[in-house]
């Protein structure tokens, strides 16, 4: 089982729409990363939180530290807004683990 | 404020080569780490430097290694190449573990 696990994998959705992605890890972290990567390889750091939430423009990020669980939710999605999203946990000893991502299309 | 720069963007090594990569960090950043994304594994963590010493280590052979300038800029080398190392590698800077400005990597293809 892998330490980060993203759901889905795959996901198509209208403009417009609410989407949540979601990131579950089983090992105790001292920070949870969302990353943004474009086709070419470009990646963008989107959050970086231990607790709570974090908002920045349409993209919202919150963790639950207890469940080990956290979630990126976009709202009024656009087709710009496809990329693959991944998320990755600094462990304590500090290794940065990754999720395998998931692949969002937003259609026009 | 210039980001992160990787060089080169791409390269063609023969198997059994060796290859050295290079990454310019954020000007301040004094963290340096290094990732290998390929399709099948996706990211993996490599190595991460801090000063000129390297902190946090991978589960990568010793063929891997790097190191760290006194400017921050941070080589990483593979040697004896294989086949499975054809990956995109990226590298990533930042203060000291906050979030992470990454380059836009470079892509290696071993023949």
């Amino acid at each position: 089982k892998n330490e980060v696990e993203q759901s889905p994998q795959n996901l198509t959705a209208q403009e417009g729409e609410f989407i949540t992605i979601n990131c579950s890890y089983s090992v105790g972290i001292s920070a949870l990363h969302w990353l943004q990567q474009h086709p070419g390889g470009g990646i963008v750091s989107l959050f970086m939180l231990s607790s709570g939430k974090k908002k920045h423009g349409r993209l919202i990020a919150t963790i639950n530290i207890q469940e080990k669980h956290s979630s990126l939710h976009i709202t009024a999605s656009h087709p710009r807004d496809s990329a693959v999203y991944i998320c990755a946990v600094r462990e304590y000893g500090n290794k940065l683990v990754f999720g395998a991502g998931t692949i969002l299309r937003v259609k026009s | 404020k210039a980001g992160v720069t990787q060089t080169p963007r791409y390269l063609i090594k023969t198997r059994g080569q060796q290859v050295t990569l290079s990454c310019s960090p954020i000007s301040g950043h004094r963290s340096v780490s290094w990732y290998q994304q390929t399709p099948g594994q996706g990211l993996q963590f490599l190595f991460e430097y801090f000063s000129e010493t390297q902190r946090n280590k991978g589960n990568f052979p010793g063929r891997f290694s790097g190191r760290q300038f006194s400017n921050s800029r941070s080589e990483m080398n593979v040697s004896t190449l294989e086949l499975g190392d054809s990956a995109l590698y990226l590298c990533a800077s930042s203060l000291d573990r906050e979030a992470q400005a990454f380059g836009s990597g470079t892509r290696l293809t071993v023949v």
